[in-house]
């Protein structure tokens, strides 16, 4: 299975910061990855598919990239809503794998 | 709007088997180019991947669990379902159901979940 570490576990942050949020994957898994927002009690949002492109209605705060295997989501300009826990997911291969989450508070 | 809920027992005992259903609303569970998946989340961790299915009952589990893992589709009903025979401790999470937008290929169910449910916590306990 492809292994996805994410970091940091939890940040802190305050309103107006630019945040980043890590995912490094095993292995070479081009641009199958996906990142996700989840906020307590509720279901989980897609934000970014394929690492680099932004779900329809998603604000243009949120942004992927990648360098290799390492994989970013980059808020800037957070917003009091954005506190949430945030995870990535892979999909270059079966099983699909996730990383552990990030909790971001302010 | 597409909406999926997970239901069923919030509490199994060890060694007998965790029963879910998802209703899906707003849309056909029968509309091709779409896999329905079961993920769950244990307390404190990451999120694993449990399966899909298509509407056409062809499924994919992942291989830690698939001695023990059964997702179906009733299309009658519009909902999935999911049974996890023999259940530890261990089995103990949030399952969730979701969709994976993607036109059936040699490759599997590979790709994204675009709606999830919310979840539903289940305890494995005596």
């Amino acid at each position: 299975d492809i292994q996805m570490t994410q970091s940091p576990s939890s940040l802190s942050a305050s309103v107006g910061d630019t945040v980043t949020i890590t995912c490094q994957a095993s292995q070479d898994i081009y641009n199958y990855l996906n990142w996700y927002q989840q906020k307590p009690g509720k279901a989980p949002k897609l934000l970014i598919y394929d690492a680099l492109n932004l779900e329809a209605g998603i604000p243009s705060r949120f942004s992927g990239g990648r360098s290799g295997t390492h994989f970013t989501l980059t808020i800037r300009s957070l917003q009091p809503e954005d506190i949430a826990t945030y995870f990535c997911q892979q999909f270059e291969s079966l099983p699909l794998t996730f990383g552990g989450g990030t909790k971001v508070e302010v | 709007q597409l909406q999926l809920q997970e239901s069923g027992p919030g509490l199994v005992k060890p060694s007998e088997t965790l029963s879910l259903t998802c209703p899906v609303s707003g849309d056909s569970i029968s509309r091709s180019n779409f896999y329905w998946g079961w993920i769950r989340q244990p307390p404190g961790k990451g999120m694993e991947y449990i399966g899909t299915v298509y509407y056409s009952g062809s499924t994919y589990y992942n291989p830690s669990l698939t001695s023990r893992v059964t997702i179906s589709v009733d299309t009658s009903k519009n909902h999935l379902s999911l049974k996890l025979h023999s259940v530890t401790v261990a089995d103990t999470a949030v399952y969730y159901c979701a969709r994976l937008p993607q036109q059936p290929t040699i490759d599997g169910p590979r790709g994204y979940f675009d709606y999830w449910g919310q979840g539903i916590l289940v305890t494995v306990s005596s």
